[in-house]
Order: structure tokens, then sequence, then C-alpha cells
């Protein structure tokens, strides 16, 4: 079946203005996981959603970041106000639940200008 | 607190030769433990995982890795590198909360011919 997709592929976007990332996970998949990478380094985990629970939020950088998640099917992680330090790869995971492997979308290269 | 180091920012073998890529994990519990491979503009693909059982792990494209909790390592080893292996590594450690992923910060692998 189809993966996980992300769109767009690409955005560039001036300092200041506001983006928003779209996730469409693998279809019955309950968990759904953003995460960032930088150039260069590691994944840094953002939020997790499972459900109908209340999102784990720990990840988030700032209060300038956010998401939502309509039931068990899309995502967006929306930046406010964006900063050049923003600039990085976006990823999305999904997982079925009971199941240990998360499966991760192409990514959404966000570049600040 | 759980975390993954990974040794080696960058490796480079010629293209025969055998492949080792270190990870080294800190967990306070049973962790489960994963390798994922990072193809150029591309998403994150599941090579192998860790959970319970059998500690020496195989997984796609003949990689495998050994778990061993002694050392609290699982490296990434491969007989033979062939030129397709060039990419980035991840080894993840998955918190037992909801199973958000740490990651290392990742080693690029490169084969010469």
């Amino acid at each position: 079946g189809a993966g996980v997709s992300q769109s767009p592929s690409n955005k560039v976007t001036e300092k200041g203005k506001d983006v928003e990332l779209r996730c469409d996970p693998i279809s019955g998949h309950t968990a759904l996981y953003w995460y960032r990478q930088r150039l260069g380094q590691g994944l840094e985990f953002l939020i997790y959603f499972q459900g109908n629970s209340a999102p784990d939020k720990s990840g988030l950088p700032s209060d300038r970041f956010s998401a939502e998640r309509t039931g068990e099917s899309v995502s967006t992680l929306t930046i406010q106000r964006t900063q050049q330090e923003d600039s990085a790869v976006y990823l999305c995971a999904s997982r079925s639940r009971g199941q240990d492997t998360q499966y991760f979308g192409p990514g959404t290269r966000l570049t600040v200008l | 607190a759980q975390s993954v180091t990974q040794l080696g920012s960058h490796v480079s073998v010629s293209e025969g030769a055998l492949v080792l890529l270190r990870c080294n994990y800190s967990s306070s519990v049973p962790p489960y433990l994963f390798w994922y491979v990072q193809y150029p503009n591309q998403g994150l693909q599941l090579l192998l995982k860790y959970t319970t059982g059998a500690t020496l792990v195989k997984g796609i494209n003949g990689f495998e890795a050994e778990f061993k909790k002694s050392e609290t390592s699982f490296h990434l080893t491969k007989p033979s590198a062939h030129m397709s292996d060039a990419a980035e590594y991840f080894c993840a450690v998955r918190r037992n909360q909801g199973g958000k992923l740490i990651f290392g910060q990742g080693t690029e692998l490169s084969v010469k011919p």
C-alpha cells in the first residue's frame, strides 16, 4: 500500500512568515510522529499523536510550533513567524498500534531566508 | 535518560570491504534499538531492529547488527560494501513512553570504487 506522504517536498519562505506542513500517514496507523533534521545532525523528536489521546508535545522547541491531527489521518505542522534556525527537513512517521516500526515519509525541506 | 552515540560522522570504505558503523546507547531499561538508512533526498528506511530474543539481527541489503548488553552497543556491519550502500545511517533507541525514537547524529558512509 501507499507509504507516508508529505507535502510540500520543498518550501522556501521569508523570515517572519507562517508555514504549514502536511503529513498523510499510512492508512490505519494510529500513531504519528514529527521529527526535525537540521543540516548535518540527527533527528529531533517534535510531537507525537496516538489515537484520540492528548498529543505529546514535549519536543516542540518553542510556542511558534504547533501541530494538529484529524482523527487518525492527516496531520499538519505549523510554524509561525519563521526564523532562519527553523530551516531543516521536517520528517513525519507513522506506526501501527502494537508494532515497533515507524515508517517515515520523504520529508519537507524548509528554507527560511 | 536515553541517548545514542554514533562514533564517526563519516566512514569511508572500499567496495568489497567490511562495513562497520558503531552505535552505543544508554538506557535504564532494556532497549529497543533500530538502524535506519537515508539515501540522498529520501526519507528514512528501516534496515533492522532489535526488540527481544536473538541478539544478532539480520536486516535488509546484507546488513546485520549485534546487541551487546555488556558493552551497551548495537554496531552495524556488512561483510562486503557495495557502491549502492553509500548513504547516511542512523542508530536509534525507542523511548518506552509513546515509542518516540531518540536518534544518534548519523554516520555518512562513502564507498570508493
